[in-house]
């Protein structure tokens, strides 16, 4: 089925580093959500936007929604142990009073180092 | 805090047996989801449901794959019979199009193992 690239595939690194991981997609999307997955549990919702630039915060956590609408970045900064887990990206382009079919990219895994 | 609600967390079976999923969403969301995720891949869209109606089940293999949400609450999916390819995460998720927010509520998912 359709989905979104989505890179690294994977990142390692130390805690207290930042962490961006992106997504694109060949399509436009009028809605981008980020999930964090952990083991053995199901997608877990940081941050939506719903604008073309928009720039929103959850915390140490920053995304925003790419200017051409076919792309968007995630940032955490500071990173803690407990932020270890899947990262995916899901664009939706919302039909009214219908909700819509979330496309998800493949996921990054991260891993932090105390 | 509402939640998506799905049972069982596991399940277990031989192929050519039949299993079923249930999930419960969040109070009051008329849009509920059901999505297969096959390990170290992103969640893939089975059925979308507006109430007790299908909005979307174009990815849905119908020749064993049934779902149904006859009183637009809860929801059953059914495999009969099970294969080995079904083995991965079944996911539920519920919104509320109302607004038209798009955000999509998990529950934890049932894990399928096809033996």
């Amino acid at each position: 089925g359709q989905q979104l690239n989505q890179s690294p595939q994977s990142m390692f690194i130390q805690e207290g580093e930042d962490v961006s991981m992106n997504c694109t997609s060949s399509s436009i999307f009028n809605t981008w959500l980020w999930y964090k997955q952990d083991p053995g549990e199901g997608p877990v919702l940081l941050i939506a936007l719903y604008k073309a630039g928009e720039l929103t915060s959850n915390g140490r956590l920053t995304a925003q929604f790419g200017i051409t609408r076919k792309d968007s970045f995630l940032n955490i900064s500071a990173s803690i142990p407990s932020d270890v887990g899947i990262y995916f990206c899901a664009g939706i382009n919302m039909i009214y009073n219908q909700g819509g079919k979330l496309i998800f990219g493949q996921g990054t895994e991260l891993s932090v180092k105390p | 805090e509402a939640e998506v609600a799905q049972s069982p967390r596991y399940k277990i079976t031989e192929k050519s047996q039949a299993v079923a999923f249930w999930c419960d969403p969040i109070s009051g969301h008329a849009t509920l989801y059901w999505y297969r995720q096959i390990l170290g891949q992103g969640p893939e869209l089975l059925v979308q449901f507006q109430d007790e109606s299908v909005v979307d089940d174009s990815q849905l293999p119908k020749d064993r794959f049934s779902a149904e949400r006859l009183k637009g609450v809860d929801s059953t999916l059914k495999i009969q019979p099970a294969e080995l390819g079904d083995s991965a995460m079944y996911l539920c998720a519920s919104s509320s199009p109302w607004g038209g927010t798009g955000e999509q509520f998990f529950g934890p998912g049932t894990r399928l193992t096809v033996l």
